[in-house]
């Protein structure tokens, strides 16, 4: 069974700082994997979907990548800003497996 | 629909009670998907449709959930004799086809008393 696990649980950093959130899975067999983003009390918003033929997608100030044969997964945030603090969710959609997501809080 | 659209957005129900959630899909989505997350958790896998035919259903915890998919569009998910650890928000989640990346509604709130 598909096991996902982010870390750490909770990051807080000053606004301006880059930073980078993992998600690792036990089975590197997978189609794809995606990146939420959920805000307290809402549902949640995709940011990249990265298919398994893909190393990388970026969107704006975002950017994942996939090592499916390391069996991880990063999202690199760069310049954050207040704005960035949510929390951040990744999913092995092949699986249907989630990440329990990592609290980024970005202080000004 | 422009989005996944899940109604109702709140549900207070007492203990033992039977209710209903329901999932209007992207039109045109084939894949749906139920997940129920529980407070600072993950979302938890309950039960995947492709078309009409529920493809996969090992996350559903029991007998009292059961979700339906009639015309391969909009789906509901039925869930009998409520019980206090039901309590959770449900999502649900479309895609054009499985594997696919998923669109998310903004989650049913069920609150069993």
């Amino acid at each position: 069974k598909q096991e996902v696990t982010q870390i750490p649980a909770a990051l807080s950093v000053p606004e301006g700082e880059n930073l980078v959130l993992n998600c690792s899975f036990t089975d590197s067999a997978i189609y794809n994997l995606q990146w939420f983003r959920q805000d307290p009390g809402k549902g949640l918003t995709s940011l990249l979907l990265i298919q398994s033929s893909q190393r990388e997608q970026t969107s704006g100030r975002l950017n994942a990548s996939l090592d499916k044969s390391s069996g991880r997964s990063t999202l690199y945030i760069a310049a954050s800003q207040p704005g960035d603090s949510a929390t951040y969710l990744c999913a092995v959609i092949s699986d249907m497996r989630f990440g329990a997501g990592t609290r980024l809080t970005v202080k000004p | 629909g422009a989005g996944v659209s899940q109604t109702p957005s709140n549900k207070v129900t007492e203990k033992g009670k039977y209710v209903e959630l329901r999932c209007d899909p992207i039109s045109g989505h084939t894949a749906l998907y139920w997940y129920r997350q529980s407070l600072g958790q993950g979302p938890e896998f309950l039960i995947y449709f492709q078309g009409t035919g529920a493809a996969d259903d090992s996350g559903l915890p029991n007998d009292r959930f059961f979700a339906v998919r009639p015309e391969g569009s909009v789906s509901t998910l039925k869930i009998q004799r409520t019980e206090r650890g039901d309590s959770a928000v449900y999502l649900c989640a479309s895609s054009p086809d499985p594997g696919g990346g998923y669109t998310f509604g903004s989650g049913t709130r069920l609150t069993v008393v």
